[in-house]
């Protein structure tokens, strides 16, 4: 069965730094990964996903993951993290065809001034 | 645009009082989900239809059912409420087929419904 980790519950970054979310899988054949993103009292919005091809895949609001099969991972990571990056992220496994997903548990990221 | 609108965005019912959630979609994908998520949690999967054909997750409670009357719209029926059933329930939709996009979920913004 596949299973996601996030390792770190919440995250809190200064306004401007780095970000770097982690996320684990644990599945038997090629992964399809995505992160989400998820506001207070909103529902889900996709920021990037992986299917194939270049390992390091971009996303909208300046989010970039990276896959590494070797390590299983697919962090997320953007540059400079501004205020209104505030919220969850979800990172989640797939597979080929038609599956559901699996999620992972979450990161509250806060960013502070 | 084309979304995923879930309605009402808040509910509130009482302790056992069935209660219907709902969720339209105007992308035409011929899959729809409902998911809980409690506080802090990951989006749960109750069950899912794809286009007709209706599966439900091995530990979705009996109490939990749901509808699709046709490929916009589907429901979800909690047919007696308890304290725990207090949640987010998302709905998510997606467009499977050969040469399509693979699974990639659409989210609507989520009921959140309150149990008094």
């Amino acid at each position: 069965a596949q299973s996601v980790t996030q390792p770190d519950i919440h995250i809190t970054v200064s306004e401007g730094a780095s970000l770097e979310l982690r996320c684990n899988y644990s599945y038997g054949a090629t992964p399809y990964l995505f992160w989400y993103v998820q506001s207070p009292g909103q529902g889900l919005q996709l920021l990037l996903k992986y299917f194939s091809g270049d390992t390091l895949v971009q996303g909208i609001k300046g989010f970039e993951a990276e896959f590494k099969r070797s390590q299983s991972s697919f962090n997320l990571r953007k540059p400079s993290v501004h205020w209104s990056d505030a919220a969850e992220y979800f990172c989640a496994v797939g597979a080929e065809g038609y599956s559901t997903l699996t999620f992972g548990k979450g990161t509250m990221l806060l960013v502070s001034p | 645009d084309a979304m995923v609108i879930q309605n009402p965005r808040y509910q509130v019912t009482q302790f056992g009082k069935p209660v219907t959630l709902s969720c339209s979609q105007t992308l035409n994908h011929n899959v729809m989900y409902w998911y809980q998520q409690k506080s802090s949690q990951a989006p749960k999967l109750l069950f899912h239809y794809y286009d007709k054909d209706f599966n439900n997750e091995a530990d979705t409670p009996d109490n939990f059912q749901s509808r699709r009357p046709n490929t916009s719209f589907c429901f979800l029926d909690i047919r007696s409420p308890g304290l725990g059933d207090a949640a987010m329930y998302l709905c998510a939709t997606s467009r499977i087929g050969q040469g399509l996009a693979k699974n990639i979920q659409y989210f609507g913004a989520g009921t959140r419904l309150s149990v008094l």
